[in-house]
């Protein structure tokens, strides 16, 4: 079946600094790659929808100078949450979707901001 | 935009009880509608789904109804098990302007006493 794979599945960083999350569809080519955010005991958050080669569309609310969106290739997405604070810490889930495969969800990541 | 309602938020069932889990949507031009399976900090499985143009999908102990009229589609778990216990998301998507996003509802969280 569809694999997606998400890195890092748990990071630490300090206030101010940078952190990218990556997400790579392993046998199949994502038309659509999605980001959510998810809280303790809440659902997935959609932050933002993107289609490899154009600009991410993101949801109200959503920072997109905060949080950028790279689809570079049809297997490949990456999130950035760019000078990261402790409000920032989350659940980021990626999902990528194929005419063939649905949608996958990656493992997600923890990330925490000290 | 589509809201999808889910209800019960939390669930307790004796072990090889059954399990039903409802939701609604607003959006009558949704037409695929995935349930997914989330343990703590992992990311969303699918496991199962229903496409607008079929009343009833199952898969060995696991089973999914969808009324369109009514805008309502439910999970239906059988024989339940303790490796059953988890949050379960169930989701809409509509294609239409072609954004293929996934509406989620708030979860619910299924406890199997053993």
């Amino acid at each position: 079946g569809a694999v997606v794979s998400q890195h890092p599945s748990r990071v630490i960083c300090k206030s101010g600094t940078s952190v990218k999350i990556e997400c790579r569809s392993l046998d199949f080519q994502a038309t659509t790659m999605f980001w959510y955010r998810q809280f303790p005991k809440k659902s997935l958050m959609l932050m933002a929808t993107s289609n490899e080669g154009s600009k991410a569309t993101y949801e109200q609310g959503v920072e997109k100078d905060k949080f950028l969106i790279n689809h570079a290739s049809l297997t490949l997405s990456t999130l950035t949450v760019t000078s990261a604070h402790p409000e920032d810490s989350s659940f980021y889930i990626c999902s990528a979707r194929s005419r063939g495969s649905g949608y996958t969800f990656g493992s997600g990541t923890r990330l925490t901001v000290v | 935009g589509e809201n999808v309602e889910q209800h019960p938020s939390t669930l307790s069932v004796q072990e090889g009880d059954s399990a039903v889990i409802k939701c609604t949507y607003s959006d009558s031009a949704s037409n695929y509608f995935p349930w997914y399976k989330q343990e703590l900090g992992k990311g969303p499985q699918l496991i199962i789904d229903i496409r607008s143009n079929v009343g009833e999908k199952k898969d060995q102990r696991i089973a999914v109804t969808l009324n369109k009229t009514a805008k309502h589609f439910s999970l239906h778990i059988t024989e339940t098990q303790p490796e059953d216990s988890a949050v379960y998301f169930c989701a809409a998507s509509s294609s239409g302007a072609g954004s293929y996003q996934l509406t989620f509802g708030k979860g619910t969280k299924l406890s199997v006493i053993p």
